[in-house]
Order: C-alpha cells, then sequence, then structure tokens
C-alpha cells in the first residue's frame, strides 16, 4: 500500500463546475496535509494546507480532513480553464521525521471550456 | 513571502562533466532544504534532505558520491551531479520550510539535459 494515494485521472469536468480531488493517507500519526498544484514542465505551487479535521476555505478552494478516515479532498469551485494541472498531495508524517513531506503521484485535472 | 529561487534554469552538459545546480531561500531562512527529481509525467522523488551546516541525508537508491549537497548557509543549498551522463537528464527542484508548519515552497526547476 502506497502512503498517500491519489486517482492519477484525468479527472474532466466543465467549465463552471465543482471539482473534486481526494486522497487518502496510510500513517495514522500523520500531522499535516497539503495541496500543490504543477502545471505541466512547472513546479509544484502551494494553494491549501490543513492541520484540523474539518473544512478550510480560501477563495474558490476548499480543502477537508477526515483524520478517522484517513483522507484529505480539495473543492474547487467554478473550475477555470486555467485550473488545468496536476493536483498533488501531501502529507507531513508524526513528529520526529526529519520534515519532509510524502507527496502522491497527483491527479490531473482537466477543465474544459 | 515564502520565495525561493533557483539556478540556472536550465543547463545543458557534456557527458561527464558536473553541473552545480544553486537553491536560494530569498526571504526566509531553511535550516533544511530538499532536493527532488522528476521525469516526464512521473511523480516527485525526493533526493535528499539538505541540511545546514551537516551532512544531508540521501534517500534509498541515490548515489551520495555522485549528487553532492551542500547547505553552507541558512538561505544556500547547492548540488552537484557529478560525471553527469544521459541518464540524470531531468528536472531538479528544491524546495524549502519557513516555519513548523511542514510546508514546503518549491523553487521553480532546473531543466538539465546531459548530451
Amino acid at each position: 500500500q502506497k502512503e498517500v494515494e491519489q486517482n492519477s485521472g484525468p479527472l474532466s469536468v466543465p467549465e463552471g463546475a465543482i471539482a473534486s480531488l481526494n486522497c487518502t493517507y496510510s500513517d495514522r500519526g500523520s500531522q499535516s496535509f497539503f495541496w500543490y498544484r504543477q502545471y505541466s514542465g512547472k513546479s509544484p505551487e502551494l494553494i491549501m494546507f490543513i492541520y484540523s479535521n474539518g473544512d478550510k476555505e480560501d477563495g474558490r478552494f476548499t480543502a477537508q480532513l477526515n483524520k478517522a478516515s484517513q483522507y484529505v479532498s480539495l473543492l474547487i469551485r467554478d473550475s477555470q480553464p486555467s485550473d488545468s494541472a496536476t493536483y498533488l498531495c501531501a502529507v507531513s508524517p508524526p513528529p520526529g521525521n526529519t520534515g519532509k513531506l510524502i507527496f502522491g503521484q497527483g491527479t490531473t485535472l482537466q477543465v474544459k471550456p | 513571502g515564502a520565495v525561493v529561487s533557483q539556478h540556472p534554469s536550465r543547463v545543458i552538459c557534456k557527458s561527464g562533466t558536473s553541473v552545480k545546480i544553486e537553491c536560494r531561500s530569498l526571504d526566509f531562512q531553511a535550516t533544511t532544504m530538499f532536493w527532488y527529481r522528476q521525469f516526464p509525467k512521473k511523480s516527485l522523488m525526493l533526493m535528499a534532505t539538505s541540511n545546514e551546516g551537516s551532512k544531508a541525508t540521501y534517500e534509498q537508491g541515490v548515489e551520495k558520491d555522485k549528487f553532492l549537497i551542500n547547505h553552507a548557509s541558512l538561505t544556500l543549498s547547492t548540488l552537484t551531479v557529478t560525471s553527469a551522463h544521459p541518464e540524470d537528464s531531468s528536472f531538479y527542484i528544491c524546495s524549502a520550510s519557513p516555519g513548523q508548519g511542514g510546508e514546503q515552497y518549491f523553487g521553480p526547476g532546473t531543466r538539465l539535459t546531459v548530451t
């Protein structure tokens, strides 16, 4: 079992719809959770982080965390073609680690005009 | 805030030569920086954790004598690819973390092509 799992996609949604990206993780002691966006040929860009159970909203983005189910998701409202990218879920392992993040393989999102 | 730069952005070198890549945190200090490699359409792969003032920690399978890492200050880490070969051609990306939250900010990456 991979430590952080994401469906590679592609996930295709029409412009204006809600895109829902999901991620599960295996280490129950994981502390912090991050979503990165990576455009083709570019490096990852941090878009959201969440530490506590529940929802966290930032503009069109909402991160949701459920530690009991070991599940974190990212919702993108009013999806735009410019949101088309690969979305990487990253998890910070329990304290005592070197600070490195464990990344999922990423989900490719395609927003069709 | 939390800006990380990398230099060069693109480099082409001949097989057998060495290439140095610099990673700088511009507006924060980072005791720890990370070096990743990414092949086309593949996932990010962590190569090593760079610790200021001490030796880097390499991931399993990464040759420390081939990928030399130096973290001489709180804002600069360098990765040197020694005796580069065509199979080392890849996208090399560094990241740095400014705080205790664990978030990492990535540099823009260096595309290395070895001919």
